[in-house]
């Protein structure tokens, strides 16, 4: 099953609005991070949260983790209609040692629309 | 230079054909990976690069085969594909570390098997 699994699959919001989006995940992590898709091109990494962090400031973006409910969330606040894209959270999972397995794995995603 | 370039961008290839994918950074990453995306769905990852040498092999067929000829280049090699295999397949970097690091994606090449 899919370690990260996201909600909503779909947001539509109007210019000027907040956008959360949410991300839960089964096992320990390392680190989570967000990234962005933009329509049929590639990802663009936007925060990396580590597991002893509990929230992260990037401009615009607000990241919190919740790592006794294995849950992230991803707000973006005054939307642009340049912020329509895919929003992907992908988790580094925890080996022994407090390393990472090699890989990331990504969550379903939620597609925003922001509406001029 | 903090660009990943992937060619070509667009491929069309039929069953039988051999074509090659190219992913080239100058960041000075030494892990490289490869994802293969379906519409509508994440990034699945096929391949993992570590200092060239092949580190995670996520189950894929042996009609893609990755190669690492050197710490900017990463080439998938592909042959006698099937029509599910179309998708977009993404390249990545990122420095290695004890944590898994930010990603860097290229823009991606679209395949389209025939």
């Amino acid at each position: 099953s899919q370690q990260g699994e996201e909600d909503p699959q779909a947001l539509s919001i109007q210019e000027g609005e907040n956008a959360t989006m949410n991300c839960s995940y089964k096992t320990s992590i390392n680190n989570l991070q967000w990234y962005r898709q933009n329509s049929g091109r590639g990802l663009v990494h936007l925060i990396l949260i580590r597991s002893n962090e509990r929230e992260k400031h990037s401009g615009r973006l607000r990241v919190t983790l919740d790592t006794s409910k294995k849950s992230s969330s991803l707000l973006i606040t005054a939307s642009r209609a340049a912020d329509t894209a895919s929003y992907f959270c992908a988790t580094a999972l925890l080996k022994a040692g407090g390393t990472s397995y090699g890989k990331l794995t990504f969550g379903q995603g939620t597609i925003l629309t922001v509406h001029p | 230079d903090t660009e990943v370039t992937q060619t070509p961008k667009h491929l069309v290839m039929g069953m039988t054909n051999k074509k090659s994918l190219k992913c080239e950074q100058h960041m000075g990453h030494r892990a490289m990976y490869w994802y293969k995306q379906k519409a509508k769905k994440p990034p699945e990852l096929m391949f993992v690069y570590s200092y060239e040498k092949l580190s995670i092999n996520e189950s894929v067929p042996s009609r893609f085969s990755p190669e690492c000829p050197n710490s900017s280049l990463l080439n998938l090699h592909l042959h006698a594909l099937q029509p599910e295999d179309s998708a977009l397949y993404l390249c990545a970097s990122s420095q290695v570390g004890r944590q898994i690091l930010e990603q860097f994606f290229g823009p991606g090449t679209r395949l389209t098997v025939l």
